[in-house]
């Protein structure tokens, strides 16, 4: 089985832009979550979907938002970019059930100047 | 927020040596894992353990939980250059927290040859 797949893998985005990450799941996997890691905050639950609805969300401003599509593809969206967004975002993929292992791709880094 | 500390943040053996890793946590859980991230890249997942175990084994990995001191602890046996890279504990709250795992700060591992 293919991986978790995040695209694209290295972005570079100016203060007050909009940025779209993208992240297609392991086959099967109808679960999503996105994290965010930054030197300073370390690993940071974001939000999780699953078939299509929001489950889960951890505590990010409104400009962080997401959405799953019926293929299970997910995307997440950050808008107005702050200088503090620079991070490496990871999307994890599992079955869906209750939390188990979660299966991560490689991440999509964000440089915000 | 992190959900709790790892202990030590940096560990520097050499090869053959075992390695140890502990890591302490504040709520109550469903299971704990470990994952490793090389380089900045995305999370592996080494090993989970259920609220209810107290060891599991997984090739040169051990893994301990006491629940009654919310902690655990990762050994690698036999160390290798190549298991140089950052290692994480992460909680599962379970219930309603789908896809949410609540990472500690890391223990970056240097094995050297």
């Amino acid at each position: 089985k293919a991986g978790v797949t995040q695209t694209p893998r290295y972005l570079i985005k100016t203060r007050g832009q909009q940025v779209t990450l993208s992240c297609s799941p392991i086959s099967g996997h109808r679960s999503v979550s996105w994290y965010q890691q930054t030197p300073g905050q370390g690993l940071q639950f974001l939000f999780e979907y699953f078939s299509e609805t929001q489950r889960n969300k951890g505590n990010f401003p409104g400009r962080f938002s997401g959405r799953q599509f019926s293929n299970s593809r997910s995307e997440m969206n950050v808008s107005t970019l702050e200088l503090g967004d620079s991070a490496l975002y990871l999307c994890a993929s599992s079955p869906g059930g209750v939390t188990g292992e979660l299966f991560f791709g490689e991440g999509s880094r964000l440089t915000v100047l | 927020s992190q959900q709790g500390e790892e202990d030590p943040q940096a560990l520097s053996i050499q090869e053959g040596e075992n390695a140890t890793m502990n890591c302490s946590y504040k709520t109550s859980i469903n299971n704990l894992q470990w994952y490793r991230q090389n380089s900045g890249r995305g999370l592996v997942h080494l090993i989970l353990i259920r609220s209810n175990e107290r060891e599991k084994h997984s090739g040169r990995l051990r893994v301990t939980l006491d629940t009654s001191k919310k902690s655990s602890s990762l050994l690698i046996t036999a160390s290798r250059a190549a298991d140089t890279a950052s290692y994480f504990c992460a909680t599962d709250a379970g219930g309603t927290s789908y896809g949410k795992l609540t990472f500690g700060q890391g223990t970056i591992l240097t094995v050297h040859p």
